[in-house]
């Protein structure tokens, strides 16, 4: 069966400094892969998706960037940490050559900027 | 205006009630809806999805989408503590994208 992993689950950054957040798919090949904001009392933001390694989309340009080192691995960096970049952040996948009708979640990380 | 709406409750219930969770949407390009859970602190977890216009059911579950008047519902029968959580709705809006709603929270009382 597949599973999606994120860590950390919960990270306390000061402003200013970086970031990076794990996201690992295991039990599928060429998944495509998300990056999802959740505010509080806000639905879901789609920041960035990927349909393959090194390939990259992004939805809304912000501090923030993705990048697909492996093709079950993704990875949600950023070079200086801002107070709005706080929230709980969500990697998802979808199984490859199917839409986003069935897009699984992980666990998430919160991350609160100081 | 937000593409999808939903009520932020909190909705509150007795145990065994049935429960209508309901959103509206504004456009409808394409035609999948889909309903998730999401329990405090936790990534959500896709219930179900729907194809254009009727109902799904899936156990105590019942989904139904009325395109005419673009409303999106979720039926929750018996409904149980452990039914406690967060409802969001979605709808596709490209082939890769789901816009949300803001999700309703629900509260099933013992």
């Amino acid at each position: 069966s597949q599973t999606i992993h994120q860590w950390p689950a919960t990270l306390v950054q000061p402003v200013g400094s970086p970031l990076s957040l794990e996201c690992t798919v295991e039990g599928t090949s060429n998944p495509n892969l998300y990056w999802y904001r959740q505010a509080a009392g806000r639905g879901l933001q789609l920041l960035f998706y990927s349909v393959g390694i090194g390939q990259i989309s992004s939805e809304v340009p912000q501090n923030l960037s993705a990048s697909r080192p492996q093709d079950r691995q993704f990875i949600l960096s950023s070079k200086k940490l801002l107070l709005s970049d706080s929230g709980f952040y969500l990697c998802a996948w979808v199984r490859p050559g199917t839409g986003a009708e069935e897009l699984f979640f992980g666990e998430g990380s919160r991350l609160t900027v100081l | 205006q937000k593409e999808v709406e939903q009520d932020p409750g909190p909705l509150s219930v007795p145990e065994g009630a049935i429960v209508s969770l309901n959103c509206t949407y504004s456009n409808s390009a394409f035609q999948y809806f889909m309903w998730y859970r999401q329990y405090s602190r936790k990534g959500p977890e896709l219930l179900m999805y729907t194809y254009s216009s009727g109902n799904k059911e899936d156990g105590r579950f019942t989904a139904q989408v009325d395109k005419s008047s673009k409303y999106i519902s979720l039926f929750i029968r018996d409904s149980q503590p452990s039914d406690s959580a967060t409802y969001l709705c979605a709808r596709m809006t490209g082939r890769r994208a789901l816009t949300f709603g803001s999700g309703t929270r629900l509260q099933v009382q013992p």
